[in-house]
């Protein structure tokens, strides 16, 4: 079974510019959350989707958002960048079982670069 | 709310000896507890998890875990350490809206 992809795997913008990452989560696996990574802040959770809706979010600004399609892919989008932005995007994919999210799966990540 | 804990920044081991990574947690429920593995530039790699059951879990890799609700842990410990197992180590609590610790950076002496 293909792992979860995640493209570009990086990614070099300019501030005020907005970016779109782009997550396919592992096959069968309804579940897609978004984590950024930095040295200062470490692994923070951005969101979650289920079923193309959001069902939790964590504590980022408005211009950080996401979707989710019907084949379970999902996208986040970063508004008005940012230098502080700049981190490695990370995607994980898991299975539901009832209301429970079972182990999450993670990609490679997108490096994002603001200058 | 929930939050981890990991005490150690960084830990240098010598090639062949054991292992001990600590990882305290604060849970209002039972926890779903992971650990996962990065290397440098990648994404993160599930060593083990621990759902419910036996309190002592074997991951992938020679590595194993016990949790201790008394103490509210979830050390991994691998008996001997090869130079390959070089990265930073993250402890992560929850399902829905995971949260990890800091990380330890383990670092591997010939």
């Amino acid at each position: 079974k293909a792992g979860v992809t995640q493209t570009p795997r990086y990614l070099i913008k300019t501030r005020g510019q907005q970016v779109t990452l782009s997550c396919s989560p592992i096959s069968g696996h309804r579940s897609v959350s978004w984590y950024q990574q930095t040295p200062g802040q470490g692994l923070q959770f951005l969101f979650e989707y289920f079923s193309e809706t959001q069902r939790n979010k964590g504590n980022f600004p408005g211009r950080f958002s996401g979707r989710q399609f019907s084949n379970s892919r999902s996208e986040m989008n970063v508004s008005t960048l940012e230098l502080g932005d700049s981190a490695l995007y990370l995607c994980a994919s898991s299975f539901i079982r009832g209301q429970t999210q079972e182990t999450q799966y993670f990609g490679p990540g997108t490096r994002l670069l603001v200058l | 709310a929930q939050s981890v804990t990991q005490p150690d920044i960084h830990i240098t081991v010598s090639e062949g000896a054991s292992l001990e990574l600590r990882c305290n947690y604060s849970y209002g429920a039972t926890p779903y507890l992971f650990w996962y593995v990065q290397s440098p530039g990648q994404g993160l790699q599930l060593l083990l998890k621990y759902f419910s059951g036996d309190t002592l879990v074997q991951g992938i890799k020679g590595f194993e875990a016990e949790f201790k609700r008394s103490q509210s842990s979830f050390n991994l410990r691998k008996p001997s350490v090869h130079w390959s197992d070089a990265a930073e180590y993250f402890c992560a609590v929850g399902y829905n809206d995971m949260r990890f610790g800091a990380g330890t950076r383990l670092t591997v002496k010939p």
